[in-house]
């Protein structure tokens, strides 16, 4: 089976730095997305690493480690519309994503 | 600018009527796929396509069918709506690159 575990909720104040975790055991593996769903919408992409090491994207950077199964998203500056759902979702074949139960990251001012 | 659209946006059904969830996207892209998601949680896969006429299950594929007869469109049917169908539907497609578009869902309530 595939299985990929994050924390369910995280809270943050404003302008500080956060880390969502995840760490997975799947039947293959291609690659790890990162995505980002506020509440009522659809899941919008952030991030998609295949190779070791850290990619960064404006105040979003993402990690991953293949060797240790595991990756996360890390968000910088933080901002009251960051508050939403992230989702790491892995990539187990060409055609098929695996994605996580979702971290909801709660901003405060 | 991603365009993938789905209809309807809300449905309201008793328990026992077949219905259809449209899903089409505009870019061209060879990839498609119809997700379930029950509120704050985790996206189920339920049926793929990477191409006309090629369609594959999911995990939560037993109680529907999709057809892949256009490029551009994936429906999902449901033969016999459950209370236990009621739930968010998200169609998304993705081309050769790794990121999935996603659709604004469709929200069945099964009565």
């Amino acid at each position: 089976g595939q299985s990929l575990e994050q924390p369910s909720e995280v809270t943050a104040v404003e302008g500080a730095i956060v880390q969502i975790n995840c760490t997975y055991q799947t039947s293959g593996f291609y690659g790890l997305s990162w995505y980002q769903q506020h509440d009522g919408g659809a899941p919008t992409f952030l991030s998609y690493n295949a190779l070791d090491g850290l990619e960064e994207t404006g105040r979003f950077s993402s990690f991953l480690s293949r060797s240790d199964s595991y990756g996360y998203l890390l968000l910088q500056e933080l901002q009251m519309k960051d508050s939403a759902s992230y989702f790491c979702a892995v990539r187990v074949d060409f055609n098929k994503f695996y994605f996580g139960s979702g971290t909801k990251l709660n901003v405060k001012p | 600018e991603a365009d993938i659209y789905q209809t309807p946006r809300y449905l309201v059904i008793g328990t026992g009527k077949k219905i259809t969830l449209e899903c089409s996207q505009t870019m061209g892209h060879d990839k498609m796929y119809w997700y379930q998601q029950d509120p704050g949680m985790e996206l189920h896969l339920i049926h793929y396509s990477y191409g006309v006429n090629s369609t594959e299950k999911g995990d939560l594929s037993s109680e529907s069918t999709v057809s892949r007869i256009r490029t551009e469109h994936f429906p999902l049917t449901l033969e016999s709506a459950r209370p236990s169908h009621t739930s968010q539907y998200l169609c998304a497609s993705s081309g050769q690159g790794n990121e999935q578009f996603f659709g604004p869902g469709t929200r069945l309530t099964v009565l």
